[in-house]
């Protein structure tokens, strides 16, 4: 069965990191693009970072970039986010997604883990 | 603030039609595919249409996304209460180089 579990997410003071996981059952990161999606406590939905299937291509959102980093471990089937100098805006539950299509098809999407930056 | 936008709410009576709009510009909607989620409250968001007007498997034919120019629509027909949550348009902006959600609509089923 497909299934994505995201964790890592805690509490974390201003200007600290964290290394948020994607663990990826029911298939293999060659076959997909892979994103990350954050969604701070009642607001919207904002795209950060996607990995192409390759392993090649990123692009992050300006929100993020030069602070996060998308990346991958293929032995692990697994899928990261480097969160670095974390503001009180990053506080949000952060989401990896399966791109189903290639073109920002969503098609799985974890439970998400919460990421609460506080003093 | 998105460019895409949306209104911030929609609501319906049970087994009206609903549509819910999503306004982008030729670097996004009028570019490429757009694709629409469902969030109900408390749970991840659930795609239900895809490259425009494509539905995934499982997702009930109530539902049912559209595109013409720079514009999208989801419509959901034959409304239920359990259809009360958020929905979110989004797609891949070329100027931005980067995906984008519009703002999200609160439907309510009265």
């Amino acid at each position: 069965q497909v299934h994505l579990v995201e964790s890592g997410g805690g509490v974390v003071q201003p200007g600290g990191s964290l290394r948020l996981s994607c663990a990826i059952s029911g298939f293999t990161l060659d076959d997909f693009a892979m994103h990350w999606v954050r969604q701070a406590p009642g607001k919207g939905l904002e795209w950060l970072a996607v990995l192409s299937h390759d392993g090649v291509t990123t692009f992050h959102a300006d929100s993020v970039k030069g602070r996060f980093a998308i990346s991958r471990d293929t032995s692990e089937n697994s899928l990261f986010l480097q969160a670095t100098a974390l503001g009180y805006e990053d506080t949000a539950v952060y989401f990896c997604a399966r791109d189903y299509s290639g073109n920002g098809a969503f098609d799985i999407w974890g439970q998400g883990t919460m990421v609460t930056v506080s003093s | 603030q998105s460019v895409l936008t949306q209104p911030p709410s929609a609501s319906g009576t049970p087994g009206q039609r609903v549509t819910i709009s999503c306004s982008g510009s030729h670097s996004n909607v009028g570019s490429n595919a757009v694709n629409w989620y469902q969030q109900l409250p408390g749970t991840a968001p659930r795609l239900l249409s895809f490259a425009n007007n494509q539905r995934p498997s499982g997702v009930p034919d109530r539902f049912s996304g559209s595109k013409s120019g720079t514009s999208a629509s989801l419509a959901i027909s034959g409304l239920q209460s359990e259809d009360e949550g958020d929905y979110y348009c989004a797609v891949w902006d070329d100027r931005l180089n980067h995906q984008v959600f519009g703002e999200g609509t609160k439907l309510t089923v009265l």
